[in-house]
């Protein structure tokens, strides 16, 4: 069963516009959720992070915004490059359980030129 | 400095065959964690080994199996193959046990396995 839920599956973007990813999840052991970009023949990596306890995190053009009590996290990929061309994958840690990483099924995100 | 290296990249067997993955983790980390990709889903946790010794398994029947090495590279084995384990098998290593607190894992480019 995915414990984490993550939609659109795949979306296009004009180049400078703004993408957003949303994910949701049920178990509130849950207690780090991480964002990893994907790129074709490669392995996931990780591009940004955030706990239950923030509700908001910026690293240069991408934000995470939290909700904890929907148990709802979205990642905003903001004037979009054709370089962000890739999946992109929500995952989550249960607290206690910190060798797991629950990833979302991935959102491939197209920014045109 | 090298990254998580993975062999081979693909490769192709046919239903009941066995086949070993093999995973070298970034010098200095200790963990090794294994994951299953299939085409158009999220990574799903198999393995996690820290020090030689089986740390966590996920929901994957026994025919999944791995192991770690005194050099903390692993093996990820995988017998009487069905079509549905067809899939990107991603390795990953962290220095220690637990993800550390940026929650990152390294993971490799994969092994693309088909099977037939």
């Amino acid at each position: 069963q995915q414990q984490v839920k993550q939609s659109p599956q795949s979306l296009i973007v004009q180049k400078g516009g703004i993408s957003i990813i949303n994910c949701a999840y049920e178990n509130t052991a849950f207690d780090y959720f991480p964002w990893y970009q994907q790129f074709p023949g490669k392995g996931p990596a990780l591009l940004i992070a955030i706990r239950p306890d923030v509700s908001e995190k910026k690293e240069g053009r991408f934000t995470i915004s939290f909700n904890k009590s929907a148990k709802q996290f979205s990642l905003h990929i903001m004037d979009s490059q054709p370089g962000d061309s890739a999946t992109y994958f929500c995952a989550a840690r249960r607290r206690g359980n910190d060798y797991k990483l629950s990833f979302g099924a991935g959102t491939t995100v197209t920014v045109r030129a | 400095d090298a990254g998580v290296t993975q062999s081979p990249t693909h490769l192709i067997k046919t239903r009941g065959q066995q086949v070993t993955l093999r995973c070298s983790p970034i010098s200095g980390h200790k963990s090794v964690s294994w994951y299953q990709q299939v085409l158009g889903q999220g990574p799903q946790f198999i393995f996690q080994y820290y020090e030689k010794e089986e740390r966590g398994r996920g929901n994957f029947p026994d025919r999944f199996s791995a192991r770690q090495f005194p050099n903390y590279s692993s093996e990820l084995n995988v017998n009487a193959l069905l079509l549905g384990d067809s899939a990107l098998y991603l390795c990953a290593s962290s220095p220690r046990m637990g993800l550390p607190n940026t929650g990152e894992l390294f993971f490799g480019e994969g092994s693309r396995l088909t099977v037939l």
